[in-house]
């Protein structure tokens, strides 16, 4: 059972757009931690996507975007490429833990 | 270019133990702090610990206190986990990551940020 929760999987078609969602709790996202995304080829290192909510290190294109509100955030991905088909996960930390959390991840499937 | 290299891959026997090494290249080894992170085949990445690669302080998830330690050397700008008491739910892939947004552990009180970049992982099987 993870701590953040996202959908198992979403798909969209070359060119539409998709949002991935991460939910979380009071201890969490809910106190103003930062969320961070990251994707996973197969088979590969996960990699950082988005960082601090909604920062982007350099190197991964605009067509990726994070957002954060209360107790969740979001990732959208826009024009979606066959190249974007990978898992992604959320991270944040936990104060009632006292330690770094990860969403379940979601599998990206480009139609 | 940063870089975090790992170990090669481990088979051992349940009950044994395995160090998994992480060497750093790019950037001072101990300016930056390093996580453990595991990822059993099909699942999600599970946190195991933090090290301060400066101070030597560390912080080991719950679910794994008291069977994982992380150690560094400072000279060679190498991590270290040890898992001990392995079992098969242990066979997984495991990554050293850096911590990259100021995250810190001090009296009681942690905090941790983005992870970025990580090793290319090492597998880990637990099999008689």
């Amino acid at each position: 059972q993870s701590v953040l929760t996202q959908p198992p999987s979403v798909s969209g078609a070359p060119g539409q757009r998709v949002t991935i969602s991460c939910s979380g709790s009071s201890s969490n996202i809910g106190s103003h931690f930062d969320v961070h995304w990251y994707q996973q080829l197969p088979r590969t290192a996960p990699k950082l996507l988005i960082y601090a909510n909604n920062n982007r290190p350099s190197g991964v294109p605009d067509r990726f975007s994070g957002s954060r509100s209360g107790t969740s955030a979001s990732l959208a991905i826009s024009g979606l490429q066959a190249e974007d088909e990978a898992d992604y996960y959320c991270q944040s930390y936990d104060s009632s833990l006292s330690a770094s959390v990860f969403g379940g991840g979601t599998k990206l499937t480009v139609l | 270019q940063v870089q975090l290299v790992q170990s090669g891959a481990e088979v051992k026997n349940p009950g044994a133990s395995v160090r998994i090494s992480c060497k750093a290249s790019g950037y001072t080894f101990t300016n930056y702090a390093m996580h453990w992170v595991r990822q059993a085949p099909g699942q999600r990445l599970e946190w195991m610990g933090w090290i301060n690669t400066g101070s030597g302080n560390r912080k080991y998830s719950q679910e794994f206190q008291g069977r994982v330690t992380i150690t560094r050397d400072t000279s060679a700008s190498t991590g270290y986990m040890e898992l001990s008491s392995l079992r098969s739910e242990d066979t997984a892939v495991y990554f050293c990551a850096r911590e990259s947004g100021g995250g810190y552990c001090t009296g009681g009180s942690c905090y941790f940020s983005w992870f970025d970049p990580w090793g290319q992982g090492t597998l880990v099987t637990v099999s008689s």
